[in-house]
């Protein structure tokens, strides 16, 4: 069974600092990774996901993730946050062979921005 | 931009009753999902349909059911609603990898 540990339950951070949210994983098959992000009192939007080829994904609102296949890591990045990124942040894992997509989510990063 | 829909942003029900939470998405994916979202525990999945009338259970299914008549619909029934039921629930639907989630029902149960 796959599994997502999200290792920081809060991180504040300065306004136009750099970032990074950590997210490690665990499964036994092949995985495709993502970022959601969840603004108060909405659903989850899609931030980058990893399929295959590079290693380094882009983003929206300037956010970038990292595979590291190794230290089975997906940390999410952005060199300056603005006030608007105040969020939820949420790392998941699919299997990337089985059928249906199901995601496993981890417990999810309140990123704090303060002025 | 495929848009999922949950019928209901609030909802509060009674202790016993029978709660329907409805989801419908446009875009004919296949595979559709319903999580419920509680703090500190991130999203867990309640179950879900990789097709019409196809069900299965995700990893907390007791005390709910789903019903998927129509590849659009996805409806989350909770056959006697308890206070511990009481959370945030969030469908999805996708094709392939990744998900298109609605905007989330907050269901509070008194």
């Amino acid at each position: 069974a796959q599994s997502v540990t999200q290792l920081d339950s809060q991180v504040p951070v300065f306004e136009e600092a750099p970032v990074e949210l950590r997210c490690n994983y665990s499964s036994s098959v092949s995985v495709y990774l993502f970022w959601y992000v969840q603004y108060p009192n909405q659903g989850l939007q899609l931030l980058l996901k990893y399929l295959s080829g590079s290693t380094l994904v882009k983003g929206i609102n300037g956010f970038e993730a990292e595979f590291n296949k190794s230290q089975t890591s997906f940390h999410l990045r952005k060199p300056s946050v603005h006030i608007s990124d105040t969020a939820e942040y949420f790392c998941a894992v699919s299997d990337a062979v089985q059928g249906a997509q199901k995601l496993v989510f981890g417990q999810g990063t309140r990123l704090t921005i303060n002025p | 931009d495929v848009k999922v829909t949950q019928s209901s942003r609030y909802l509060v029900k009674r202790t016993g009753e029978k709660v329907f939470l409805e989801c419908v998405q446009d875009m004919d994916h296949e595979n559709m999902f319903w999580y419920r979202q509680d703090p500190g525990l991130g999203l867990r999945l309640i179950y879900f349909s990789y097709d019409v009338k196809m069900k299965e259970k995700g990893d907390i299914p007791e005390g709910y059911s789903v019903s998927r008549e129509k590849k659009e619909r996805f409806s989350l029934i909770l056959e006697s609603a308890s206070t511990n039921q009481t959370s945030m629930y969030l469908c999805a639907s996708s094709l392939f990898a990744g998900y298109t989630f609605g905007s989330g029902t907050r269901l509070t149960v008194v």
